[in-house]
Parts: structure tokens; sequence; C-alpha cells
């Protein structure tokens, strides 16, 4: 079983609507979360950290889950440029596992 | 804002070859990884370094090996490439030794080995 699971999708949205998705983990001794964004032959960057509580950052929410060991990130008004892979990340301790990402292509 | 270069965009070798992936940081980082970047399979970690002269192996750290001679830099090596470590590789560095919070990502290599 994979650490850190992922739906690949594409989830082709238009703009102005709302997306989510999820991401699973395994190990219940994880002890952080991300989301990164990669766009399109680049590199990937931080997008967001995920807190126990719930955390909003403008359009993006992100949400953690221990009891179900998923975490899941929505976008609100979708635009054209949040079109990426966004990659989920799980810490324990020193490492770091990445999902294999979920394409977001939102169109006009 | 952190600056993590990778020697080269692409790259093509041989099979048998001997390869040398250059990383160099400027924010004076301690930790720095590589990273290999695979379609449905996400970023595997392969080595990685939280201090000078120190490494530690990743998840698939065969058929390679690293150097971390100055802080700043962390030399990926391909003792011998096969054709399946035909990837793209990913360098990065972070400030925080424990919880590795925000990784900055080399733009990457894309090696292709025949």
């Amino acid at each position: 079983r994979k650490e850190v699971e992922q739906d690949p999708g594409p989830f082709n949205v238009p703009e102005g609507a709302t997306v989510a998705f999820n991401c699973t983990y395994s190990n219940s001794a994880s002890q952080s979360f991300f989301w990164y964004r990669q766009d399109c032959r680049k590199e990937p960057k931080l997008l967001m950290s995920v807190y126990s509580s719930g955390n909003e950052d403008g359009r993006f929410t992100a949400q953690l889950n221990r009891a179900s060991q998923y975490i899941s990130l929505l976008i609100r008004d979708s635009k054209l440029s949040d079109s990426a892979t966004y990659l989920c990340v799980v810490n324990w301790g020193y490492k770091l596992s990445f999902g294999a990402g979920t394409t977001v292509t939102v169109r006009a | 804002d952190v600056k993590v270069t990778q020697s080269s965009r692409y790259l093509v070798k041989r099979t048998g070859e001997k390869v040398f992936l250059e990383c160099v940081q400027d924010m004076d980082h301690e930790n720095m990884f590589w990273y290999r970047q695979d379609p449905g399979l996400g970023l595997r970690l392969i080595y990685f370094s939280y201090d000078v002269k120190m490494k530690e192996k990743g998840d698939i750290p065969e058929g390679y090996s690293v150097s971390r001679e100055k802080k700043e830099r962390f030399s990926l090596i391909l003792e011998s490439a096969s054709t399946n470590q035909t990837s793209m590789y990913l360098c990065a560095s972070s400030l925080y030794r424990v919880s590795n919070e925000k990784l900055f990502f080399g733009s990457g290599t894309q090696l292709s080995v025949l």
C-alpha cells in the first residue's frame, strides 16, 4: 500500500466552479500535512499547510481528518490559473512522503 | 527568495556512464534532498543530508550516491547509469531540521539514459 494516495483526476471544471479532492495516508503517526502545487514542467511549490482545525488561504480550504486518515483541499471560485497538479505531502519525523498528485484543469 | 539551482535542465546519457547532477542553494539551509519524479509514482526520496559531509539513504538509494562537501552544494551521482534511471530529478532544500515544513525545489533535471 502506498504511504500517500491521491485520485489522479483529472478534474475538469469551469471557471467559477468549486472543486474538492482528498488524499489518504497510511501512517497514523503522521505529524504534519501539506499541499504543494506543481505547474506543468515546473517544480513543486508549497501551497499551504494543513492544520488539525482546518484552515483557509483565500479561495483554498484544507481539512484534516485524523480518524479517517485523510486530508482534503477545496478550491472555490476556480480560476484558469488554478490549473495545476496538487501534491499531498505527509510528514512523520524527518521524512516527507509525497502523493502522485491530483490534476485540476479549469476551463474558460 | 530562496534559490535552488540545478546544473542542467535536460541531460542525455548512455547506459553505463557515470552521471553527476549538481544542486546549489543560496539560503544557508542545512537540509538538502534529492528526489526523482515519475508519472503515477509521485516524488520518491533518493538521499538527503542534514549537514556537510553527512548523508542518509532515502527510500530508493540503490544505484545512486551523493556528496556534500560544502553546505550549499549537494551532488547526486549515478555510478553506472541504467535505462530505469531515466526520470525527472528534483533537488530541494529546507531550513528546519525536524519538521521539514517548507521545501524549496530546483527546477529539475530531466535525465534520459539511452
